[in-house]
């Protein structure tokens, strides 16, 4: 159990496009779901907290508006990174928060190359 | 949160045990110790945690000093797949918890045959 799946696991797009990232916790429900990002031998990077049903809450410094976040049900969050530029590649990771044991799962995460 | 500090790497021949130091030593009393590690290209994978009371799991043992300052992470018997980047970090826990995890450095462990 306690399964995050991410889709795509990779995406290359051109610069001034949009890229969705999808999180899923496959087997438990998650009202709080976080993103994070992580540049190439750094440690993960909070962006935001995501609730389900309400507003994302985004860390300092991170554009609420380029980095689109939406929880419509308790196993899906959505990322969108909206007019990607070179500086947005990175490694995307998602968790989970299990609403019944309060633990955090991860998953496999979402490299982004925009070209 | 409570800050951690690790040794930025460590080096372990396989088979033999690994043992992770971190220093929590602005601990609260509610918080907990948990270790999570990751290998690379990969999202974080949850080991283990513990207030106070020494833990073990199918994947390691936690080892959390009397004082709470400082604990050890030991994986018995390293192999290859072992080598990852091992974070350390405080937070409340529970079912309430809630909050983000932060991530510090953590220790990047290589495992050498």
């Amino acid at each position: 159990g306690a399964v995050v799946s991410q889709h795509p696991s990779r995406v290359i797009c051109k610069s001034g496009t949009s890229v969705k990232i999808e999180c899923r916790s496959l087997d438990f429900q998650a009202t709080t779901m976080f993103w994070y990002r992580q540049f190439p031998k750094k440690s993960l990077m909070l962006m935001a907290t995501s609730n389900e049903g309400s507003k994302a809450t985004y860390e300092q410094g991170v554009e609420k508006d380029k980095f689109l976040i939406n929880h419509a049900s308790l196993t899906l969050s959505t990322l969108t990174v909206t007019s990607a530029h070179p500086e947005d590649s990175s490694f995307y990771i998602c968790s989970a928060r299990w609403d019944v044991r309060g633990e955090q799962f991860f998953g496999p995460g979402t490299r982004l190359t925009v070209l | 949160d409570a800050k951690t500090t690790q040794p930025p790497s460590m080096d372990c021949a396989e088979g033999r045990a690994a043992n992770l130091p971190c220093n929590h030593s602005t601990i609260s009393g509610n918080e907990y110790v948990y270790w999570y590690r990751q290998i690379h290209s990969q999202g974080p994978q949850y080991i283990i945690h513990g207030l106070k009371n020494n833990e073990t799991n199918e994947m390691a043992s936690l080892i959390i000093t009397e004082d709470r300052k400082s604990s050890t992470l030991i994986l018995p018997h390293a192999t290859l797949r072992d080598t990852a980047v091992y974070y350390c970090i405080v937070r409340v826990g529970g079912g309430n918890a809630g909050n983000m995890l932060t991530f510090g450095g953590g220790t990047r462990l290589m495992v050498k045959p």
